[in-house]
C-alpha cells in the first residue's frame, strides 16, 4: 500500500540558511500534519492542514511556514535556520473527520552545522 | 500537565515472552483516541494499534493488543510472543476529539529491548 512520502530523507544546512521539506500524503488523505522530533525526545506537533486550509497550529516558530497545495502535498519552509532546528521532521496524513489513524512518513533528518 | 505518561523509560525482555508497556492519559474530553506507534532505530514511525474512547472491546492487531481501562485512564500495549525485531522505541499518543484534524500528543516513550 502507498505510504506517506517525504523528501529529502536527509538534509544538511548551515546556520541562517533556508530549507524546504516536502510531503506527499497517502492518496485520498486530505489532512496533513507536521511534527518535529528532537534527539531523544517525543514528536512535537507543529502545524496541520485540512483540505488545503490551516487547521491547527502548535509550537511552530515564526521562522517556519507551511502550506498544502491543490494536489494535497505539503511543504514546510524553514528560514534563518538555527542549531536548535536540528531534528527529525515527520509528516503524517489521515482522512480528516474520521477515526482513522495518522500514518507517518519516514521523516526528514535535518542537521544544522 | 502531562497528558500522556509512559513511566517505563526502558524495558528488557527475553525473546518469546509477553511484554506490557504502560501508558496513562489525562483528558476531560469524553471523545478521544489512543494510539501506539513503534519507532525503530532507523527512525520511521510505524502505527501499531488504535483504541477509541467509545469502543466497547479492547483493540487487537496480530500480536499487539491494547488493555484499555477507561476508569483508570490507562491504555497499556501488550505484545505477545516478543521477537528480536520488536526492539524499538514505543510511543503512546492521544488525539482529543474523535473526529477532525486533531493533533497527536505523545508520551515520552519506552525503549524496549528484546534479548535472545
Amino acid at each position: 500500500a502507498a505510504g506517506v512520502i517525504q523528501s529529502p530523507r536527509h538534509l544538511i544546512k548551515e546556520k541562517r540558511e533556508t530549507a524546504t521539506l516536502k510531503c506527499y500524503p497517502i492518496p485520498r488523505h486530505d489532512t496533513v500534519y507536521w511534527y518535529q522530533q528532537g534527539p531523544g525526545q517525543d514528536p512535537q506537533f507543529l502545524i496541520s492542514f485540512y483540505e488545503k486550509m490551516q487547521s491547527d497550529k502548535g509550537s511552530i516558530p515564526d521562522r517556519f511556514s507551511a502550506q498544502q497545495f491543490s494536489d494535497y502535498h505539503s511543504e514546510l519552509n524553514m528560514s534563518s535556520l538555527e542549531l536548535g532546528d536540528s531534528a527529525l521532521y515527520f509528516c503524517a496524513s489521515s482522512v480528516g473527520y474520521s477515526n482513522q489513524p495518522q500514518h507517518f512518513g519516514d521523516g526528514t533528518r535535518l542537521s544544522i552545522l | 500537565a502531562q497528558k500522556i505518561t509512559q513511566t517505563q523509560p526502558g524495558m528488557f525482555v527475553q525473546e518469546k515472552e509477553a511484554v506490557t508497556l504502560d501508558c496513562t492519559y489525562d483528558t476531560s474530553d469524553p471523545s478521544y483516541g489512543l494510539f501506539w506507534y513503534k519507532q525503530p532505530s532507523s527512525g520511521e514511525m510505524i502505527f501499531l494499534i488504535y483504541q477509541g474512547s467509545y469502543d466497547q472491546q479492547n483493540a487487537t492487531e496480530g500480536r499487539y493488543s491494547l488493555n484499555f481501562q477507561k476508569a483508570r485512564k490507562s491504555a497499556n500495549l501488550v505484545i505477545s510472543a516478543s521477537q528480536l525485531g520488536d526492539s524499538a522505541m514505543y510511543f503512546c499518543a492521544m488525539r482529543e476529539g474523535l473526529l477532525g484534524a486533531q493533533k497527536l500528543v505523545f508520551g515520552q516513550g519506552t525503549r524496549l529491548t528484546i534479548n535472545p
